[in-house]
């Protein structure tokens, strides 16, 4: 059984660039979220995907989008980059949503937006 | 608009010493997790709590829900360096399956 993984592990970008970050899920897994956790600060909720379709977003403008594939991997979006957005992005997967059921997540993308 | 709150953002410790992390959360909830991270790492599950009174324990945690009060307690016991980390709980936004809320976190130093 293999756990999340995320690529790149680091990433720097410029300012009004944008940027895709890859996860793939937990061997089983159907649903995708995704985090965001600036420096000393507690993960803020992005969005989630099941099934390949968005099920829940939480308070992020439009910039952020995501996508999810049949073998359940994931991708996030982000355009026009900003300063603020310079932060860990975490994905997690699990069963499915409804739950609940344990998340599992995976080791980050730690990016930096100059 | 659900908040999580955490007290105390931070705790220095001596080793051995037993302390209490604490998570209030403005909204009804029966689902809580406690997760772990260390400095540059990812999260690691810790504690899922999921209904009133439950109480789960795992070498020197425990963590305890009382849903009526929406709050949750880590209770660390007998501390020792290897603890040293910091600690998030997490709230289920309207039991919707994994929309997690953090709190803020605590960074828990132990000292030798």
């Amino acid at each position: 059984e293999t756990g999340v993984t995320q690529s790149p592990t680091h990433l720097i970008k410029t300012r009004g660039q944008q940027v895709t970050l890859r996860c793939s899920s937990q061997s089983g897994h159907n649903t995708v979220s995704w985090y965001q956790q600036a420096l000393g600060q507690g993960p803020q909720f992005i969005f989630q995907y099941y099934r390949e379709e968005e099920n829940g977003r939480g308070n992020f403008p439009p910039r952020f989008s995501g996508l999810q594939f049949p073998n359940y991997s994931s991708e996030l979006n982000v355009n026009a980059l900003e300063l603020d957005d310079s932060a860990l992005y975490l994905c997690a997967s699990s069963f499915q949503p409804g739950g609940p059921y344990e998340q599992y997540f995976g080791p980050g993308t730690r990016l930096t937006v100059t | 608009e659900l908040k999580v709150e955490q007290n105390p953002l931070f705790l220095s410790m001596q080793e051995g010493k037993n302390y209490t992390i604490y998570c209030n959360y403005s909204t009804t909830s029966d689902r809580l997790y406690w997760y772990r991270q260390d400095p540059g790492k990812s999260l690691e599950s810790l504690f899922v709590l999921l209904s009133n009174g439950a109480v789960k324990q795992e070498g020197r945690l425990m963590a305890s829900l009382d849903t009526k009060a929406r709050l949750s307690t880590l209770h660390i016991t007998a501390a020792v360096h290897d603890l040293s980390a910091t600690y998030f709980c997490a709230v289920d936004m309207d039991n919707a399956g994994n929309m997690l809320t953090f709190g803020g976190g605590t960074r828990l130093m132990v000292k030798p």
